[in-house]
């Protein structure tokens, strides 16, 4: 079945250890985005790739950084994180930006030590 | 400033009873979209409006999207407790901007 993976599912790293959530699309759509959701709040987005452009969300700490290789895959890179940023983060893909019905990955808990 | 703000917050209620989810804004959406996130898990999608006035069914599940595309409701009927989850509304402003804009989110739990 065509869908949206996310590894790992479960994430743990040390305050200001370099961590990377990966993930990867079989329905190859153009946009790829990346949302942060902490407790019972609605996610938030932190930025999104369309095809190779990169679009960063204004409010989004430079902490966080994100590449995609290629249609399939794309990376969250958190270069130091805090104790702030242990959250669900979660993969969206859609076929385009406008009108766009994402679909998105079971989603990475990351817990901060 | 919360583009959608959605009501009830929380909401419990007994299986078998029914139950009206709003979304609200004082924009307008070119479309709109409903998901339902379980524990540990991704939101999925369950529908998308277009045309204001619409009204989509799936199973027990009602949607309506107001005559003047800024508001939506679900409305579900004979609540079963798989139906437990949260529940986002999000759409598409008709300024333009190019994301989705999600609603605050309406935690609903299912009592059997």
């Amino acid at each position: 079945d065509a869908m949206v993976i996310q590894n790992p599912r479960y994430q743990v790293t040390q305050f200001g250890k370099p961590v990377t959530l990966s993930c990867s699309q079989t329905l190859n759509h153009n946009v790829m985005y990346w949302y942060q959701q902490k407790s019972s709040q609605a996610p938030k987005l932190l930025f999104h790739y369309y095809d190779k452009d990169f679009n960063n969300e204004a409010d989004t700490p430079d902490n966080f950084q994100s590449r995609r290789p290629n249609t399939s895959f794309c990376f969250l890179d958190i270069r130091s994180p805090g104790l702030g940023d242990a959250a669900m983060y979660l993969c969206a893909t859609s076929r385009r930006v406008s009108y766009n019905e994402q679909f998105f990955g079971p989603g990475t808990r990351l817990t901060v030590l | 400033t919360q583009l959608l703000e959605q009501s009830p917050q929380f909401l419990s209620i007994q299986e078998g009873e029914n139950l009206t989810v709003y979304c609200n804004s004082s924009s307008v959406f070119s479309s709109l979209q409903w998901y339902r996130q379980e524990p540990g898990e991704g939101p999925v999608l369950l529908v998308t409006v277009v045309t204001g006035g619409e009204v989509k069914k799936l199973k027990r599940l009602t949607f309506q999207f107001g005559d003047a595309r800024k508001d939506s409701s679900l409305h579900i009927t004979a609540a079963q407790p798989g139906d437990t989850g949260l529940y986002l509304c999000a759409g598409n402003p008709q300024t333009g901007a190019n994301n989705l804009f999600f609603g605050t989110g309406t935690r609903l739990t299912v009592i059997p």
